[in-house]
């Protein structure tokens, strides 16, 4: 996983709170998926980024979540107002080329927490 | 509407032995297919792939086989080692841009 830097390692919010989630691809890479995973589940997808712009958006949940992926800096997930079902661990993967084709990349995650 | 299924969330092997990992799909658009491993309070790590117009790849100890007219798809593992004992997710995707779409994961342990 080295290369794929994601920050906090843990976040711990109370409801109502916001979480941001941050995300820096592997050097070279400008290509970024943002993937949940629930406890005893897989992978799900919920957002896809290029440089100021998103790509697929159609796994992310229409209220309080946004993804951007500025010209400078990581990409940020943003949760606002958390509720509990949010607890979940966010992984963020990179790839050099579209992902059709291309292996993606994770980092170790954000294990968040909302109490 | 699970498209990828690992319907063993959990499978032990000893050590020397082969590791067998399944996964089934139901998207007949799929033709990019991965495992990933996954250690705990870490993310996924690329194992192998596999696109449609092969039904084998060897890397090392790993072999991938898929079977095309069952959407079925497999990870050989062998000889598995203590170390391979870890969370094992396929993950299949469509041509072009589609997100990779991930199975529950099986969690295999290898017993010395």
């Amino acid at each position: 996983n080295a290369g794929v830097m994601q920050n906090p390692r843990h976040l711990v919010r109370r409801r109502g709170q916001e979480a941001r989630l941050r995300c820096s691809p592997m050097k070279g890479h400008s290509h970024v998926y943002w993937y949940r995973q629930l406890p005893e589940e897989g992978l799900k997808f919920m957002v896809y980024l290029q440089k100021e712009n998103i790509i697929d958006e159609s796994g992310m949940p229409k209220e309080r979540f946004s993804a951007e992926f500025p010209k400078e800096g990581p990409s940020i997930l943003r949760i606002q107002q958390v509720v509990r079902g949010d607890s979940a661990a966010y992984f963020c993967a990179s790839s050099a080329a579209v992902q059709g084709y291309s292996p993606l990349h994770f980092g170790n995650g954000t294990r968040l927490t909302v109490t | 509407d699970q498209q990828v299924k690992q319907n063993s969330p959990s499978l032990s092997v000893q050590e020397g032995r082969i590791s067998i990992l399944n996964c089934d799909y139901t998207n007949s658009m799929f033709d990019y297919f991965l495992w990933y491993k996954k250690y705990p309070a870490e993310g996924p790590t690329f194992l192998i792939s596999i696109s449609s117009i092969k039904d084998k790849n060897e890397d090392g100890r790993f072999t991938v086989f898929l079977n095309k007219s069952a959407k079925h798809l497999s990870l050989h593992i062998v000889p598995s080692q203590p170390g391979d004992s870890a969370v094992y997710f396929c993950a299949a995707s469509a041509s072009g841009n589609t997100p990779l779409v991930f199975g529950k994961g099986t969690r295999l342990s290898v017993i010395a």
